[in-house]
């Protein structure tokens, strides 16, 4: 049973530059999170979708980010244009039905650098 | 002043010691508390889930939840090596608009 999956794994790039990430969510899986990680605050919730519309937007630190979910299976994270600050750890996951008993699976992240 | 407030270690215990993991919140709103593990280079795993105050065990992990404290522990006991990795630990709020929030993270280190 594949789990969530997310491309690319590494992204190095220079300051400016658009960055795209993407992830794949676990079939059925109805609920969809981007998260933020980094040594200084942790892991940080970006953004959430609940049948691939956006809920909970509070955590984009900035208009240059936005996420988008087309359809159930992909979601997109855009960063335009991306500063060095933006070097960190994306998460992608998911998770089905409701939030307080269901528990949240994770893809292994893409590990963004921004030069 | 952090939500979730969590020793990031590095913590080193030789194999076959107990651990002890623990995290402070201050929301006294949160119901549902979570410890995830965190592999290198891998996404976090749940690992244990439990509601409100008490004990829960599974194999060797227990987790401990201390409400009036706003205290939270996990327990190892006869650490291994695998057991080498992050722990975050999270909590939540009832209802579906309250998000997890997530502790730094404590990286525990089992020696042979």
């Amino acid at each position: 049973d594949a789990g969530v999956i997310q491309s690319p794994r590494h992204e190095v790039t220079e300051m400016g530059q658009e960055v795209t990430l993407r992830c794949k969510p676990i079939s059925g899986h109805d609920y969809l999170f981007w998260y933020r990680q980094t040594m200084m605050r942790g892991l940080e919730l970006l953004i959430y979708f609940n049948n691939n519309v956006p809920i909970d937007d509070s955590g984009m630190p900035e208009d240059r980010f936005s996420a988008k979910m087309p359809n159930a299976s992909f979601s997109t994270l855009k960063i335009q244009p991306s500063e060095p600050r933006d070097s960190a750890v994306y998460f992608c996951a998911s998770s089905s039905g409701g939030w307080s008993n269901q528990p949240q699976h994770f893809g292994d992240g893409t590990r963004l650098s921004i030069l | 002043q952090k939500e979730v407030e969590q020793d990031p270690g590095p913590l080193s215990v030789p194999e076959g010691a107990i651990v002890s993991l623990n995290c402070t919140y201050s929301n006294s709103a949160f119901q549902y508390f979570m410890w995830y593990r965190q592999y290198s280079r891998k996404g976090p795993e749940l690992l244990m889930y439990t509601y409100s105050s008490g004990n829960k065990e599974d194999g060797r992990f227990t987790a401990q939840v201390d409400k009036s404290s706003k205290y939270i522990s996990l327990f190892i006991r006869d650490s291994q090596p695998s057991d080498s990795a992050t722990y975050l630990c999270a909590m939540k709020g009832a209802g579906t608009a309250s998000k997890l929030t997530f502790g730094t993270g404590t990286r525990l280190q089992v020696t042979l």
